[in-house]
């Protein structure tokens, strides 16, 4: 059964970096086919696109996050990070971490399963 | 970016009552593949988001079959035709036709009366 587990810091000072990992079991982050990527919601706020990985390292990021976000992978421990740089107290949310499937017409569909998420304070 | 707009905000049912969310797109998720890519999600208080309904009307494993999708193009709708209380919480459509950023509507309440 396929799981993701975020990890990191909860509190992160404003302009540091956040830094989060997303450990996967179940699956192979170096499967081809699927995305594994990062979604975003602040306290009682909806849902926000951070950004994607591909199984061959291809990433999409969410412009408005103006090149601060990071996506990368650790294969031999089966884990994805995302590092988010010059954080204000804007960047405080649950941070998810899930996977996307790709049709063989190069579509990406929908986020399932996900990470139960993990909160992250920015604040000083 | 594509704007997707939810609405209503907020509903409050009956239990054994149908209820309908509307979804409209700014730009069409008909792909030339001839799927629309237009998803349904379900957060529960506390809980990440679970896929109920994908591209369009193909509800997800173990979804019940009061939970139904449809439309196509720029205009899509879930509806529930018997509200249950295990059916509280914020409803989410989402597109992935185009990214980035892949983009959802921004949420409708369903509370039970």
């Amino acid at each position: 059964q396929l799981q993701l587990q975020e990890s990191g810091p909860g509190l992160v000072k404003p302009s540091e970096t956040l830094s989060l990992t997303c450990t996967v079991s179940g699956a192979s982050i170096t499967a081809s086919g699927f995305y594994w990527g990062w979604i975003r919601q602040p306290p009682g706020k909806g849902l926000e696109y951070i950004g994607s990985r591909y199984y061959s390292g291809n990433t999409y990021y969410n412009p408005s996050l103006k090149s601060r976000a990071t996506i990368s992978a650790d294969t031999s421990k089966n884990q994805f990070s995302l590092q988010l740089s010059s954080v204000t107290a804007a960047d405080t949310a649950v941070y998810y971490c899930a996977r996307q499937g790709v049709t063989i017409f190069g579509v990406v569909t929908g986020y399932h399963p996900w990470g139960q998420g993990t909160l992250v304070t920015v604040s000083s | 970016d594509i704007v997707m707009t939810q609405t209503p905000l907020s509903l409050s049912v009956t239990p054994g009552q149908p209820a309908s969310i509307s979804c409209k797109s700014s730009q069409s998720l008909l792909h030339s593949d001839g799927k629309n890519y237009l998803y349904w999600y379900l957060q529960k208080s506390g809980q990440p988001p679970q896929l109920l309904i994908y591209e369009v009307s193909n509800r997800f494993s173990g979804v019940p079959d009061r939970f139904s999708g449809s439309g196509s193009g720029t205009d899509f709708t879930l509806k529930i035709s018997r509200v249950e209380a295990e059916d509280v919480g914020v409803y989410y459509c989402m597109q992935s036709i185009e990214l980035p950023p892949l983009t959802f509507g921004g949420g409708t309440k369903v509370e039970i009366k």
